[in-house]
């Protein structure tokens, strides 16, 4: 089955301590982002990539990192998680930057104390 | 920089009626593409609807249908004969073709909707 999984789905951690989510996509995909969502904000691009080795900033990037050292992993660093960084966090990958569709995994929701 | 506007925060229908939700976008490209997502309470993203800026024709999904305005930045959804099920918040998101920006979607802030039985 086509699918982005992300793991993990829900995590409760203290200010300061590295975190790591991860996103996988098994549909061969060369385009995959990060986004956040916060209540009325909707949905933000945190960092995307275009391809192995190749990322760059989205809108709100501060605070996070990424790596693309295999075309099917994506995943997002946090090195020192603050409260600001409480939300709901989306992985999505396409086949490549101009596909129309995204698919995007179920989400980690992530609260910071 | 793309914006997404969705001013309607929360609307609500009876079961069975019709609703529109509405979106308007800013943008200085003239191919882009534009979608409608929807979030249950289940938080996955559904991709509903999606309309090429080239195509004049207002793209339809079942229930579902666009009146997509080019000229006014105007892209609205209107889910007909409303079911319990289409409870969700809905985001316009717009895509550029060219690759411009950020090169991934631009959210509205969504519209939650309600169906009343």
């Amino acid at each position: 089955e086509a699918q982005v999984t992300q793991n993990p789905r829900y995590l409760i951690t203290v200010t300061g301590k590295k975190l790591t989510v991860t996103c996988s996509q098994n549909m061969n995909h060369e385009y995959m982002s990060w986004y956040r969502q916060d209540p009325g904000l909707g949905l933000r691009q945190i960092y995307y990539s275009m391809n192995v080795e190749v990322t760059d900033k989205g809108d709100v990037p501060e605070g996070y990192k990424v790596s693309r050292k295999e075309k099917r992993n994506f995943p997002l660093i946090l090195e020192s998680p603050s409260p600001n960084q409480t939300s709901l966090y989306f992985c999505a990958s396409s086949f490549n930057r101009l596909s129309y569709e995204q698919y995007f995994g179920p989400g980690t929701r992530l609260t910071v104390t | 920089a793309q914006t997404v506007t969705q001013s309607q925060p929360e609307m609500s229908v009876q079961e069975a009626e019709t609703v529109t939700l509405s979106c308007t976008y800013d943008t200085s490209e003239s191919d882009y593409y534009l979608f409608w997502y929807k979030q249950p309470p289940s938080r996955q993203m559904i991709l509903v609807i999606r309309q090429e800026a080239y195509k004049q024709q207002n793209a339809t999904e079942n229930r579902f249908s666009v009146n997509f305005q080019k000229a006014a930045k105007s892209f609205s959804l209107k889910i007909s004969d409303s079911q319990l099920g289409d409870a969700a918040m809905y985001f316009c998101a717009y895509r550029s073709k060219t690759g411009g920006g950020a090169d991934g979607l631009t959210f509205g802030k969504g519209t939650h909707l309600i169906i009343q039985p």
